[in-house]
């Protein structure tokens, strides 16, 4: 099955860009499917911030729109996000997680905190 | 926007017995949603698909149903391991949005 793993920096500062990476594992990206981030601030809902097919197409949440980029590495079999300007909301667990063509979720990875503060 | 209201926020259930979860779409998904388990500390782990389609692996103990605006997550004879929360998710258009969540905790 499809594993993926984040990584990237626990703390960012205020105004500054959150960057992250998806690393996948046992699939190889360039075949198909779509790839997703999605957040969960501390004791709070989830929010779908983005996703990218293979191809490098990509659909983003209007509410983040304009802040949010979302790429795709084939050859480093790997996705990424980069969120700028951020500031204390953006405090949240991330994560990656693939999706089918329908847009629901099937695999994800563990998550990880990023922290926005001086 | 669609926006995705859970029922109830928490539920009190004892082992053994059933937990039935509501989810309300604000305009019509069709049949695609999907709902999540998560457990403290864990990621979301994909429960049902199309409304009514258990993921693999998922014990039959988990039944979805609904279409349209209104949808339920059955859970028969819950288990020690099924207290934990759950999210449904509609992917009938963009954004992609999820319910507020409800806590299914041991009564």
């Amino acid at each position: 099955q499809v594993q993926l793993q984040e990584s990237g920096p626990g703390l960012v500062k205020p105004s500054e860009t959150l960057s992250l990476t998806c690393t996948v594992s046992d699939y190889s990206i360039s075949s198909g499917y779509y790839w997703g981030w999605i957040r969960q601030p501390p004791g709070k809902g989830l929010e779908w911030i983005g996703s990218v097919y293979h191809s490098g197409s990509t659909y983003y949440n209007p509410s983040l729109k304009s802040r949010v980029t979302i790429s795709v590495d084939t050859s480093k079999n790997h996705f990424s996000l980069r969120l700028s300007s951020v500031t204390a909301a953006d405090t949240a667990v991330y994560y990656c997680a693939s999706s089918t063509p329908e847009d629901y979720f099937d695999y994800w990875g563990q998550g990880t905190l990023v922290t926005v503060s001086s | 926007e669609i926006v995705m209201t859970q029922s109830p926020a928490t539920l009190s259930v004892s082992p053994g017995e059933r937990a039935t979860l509501s989810c309300r779409a604000s305009q019509s998904v069709n049949s695609n949603l999907a709902w999540y388990q998560q457990k403290p500390g864990q990621a979301p782990r994909l429960l049902i698909y199309v409304a009514s389609t258990r993921a693999i692996g998922i014990p039959a103990r988990f039944s979805g149903s609904g279409s349209g605006t209104e949808f339920t997550l059955t859970i028969n004879s819950l288990q020690s391991e099924d207290f934990a929360f759950y999210y449904c998710q509609q992917y009938n258009s963009w954004p992609l949005t999820f319910g507020g969540g409800t806590k299914v905790e041991i009564k």
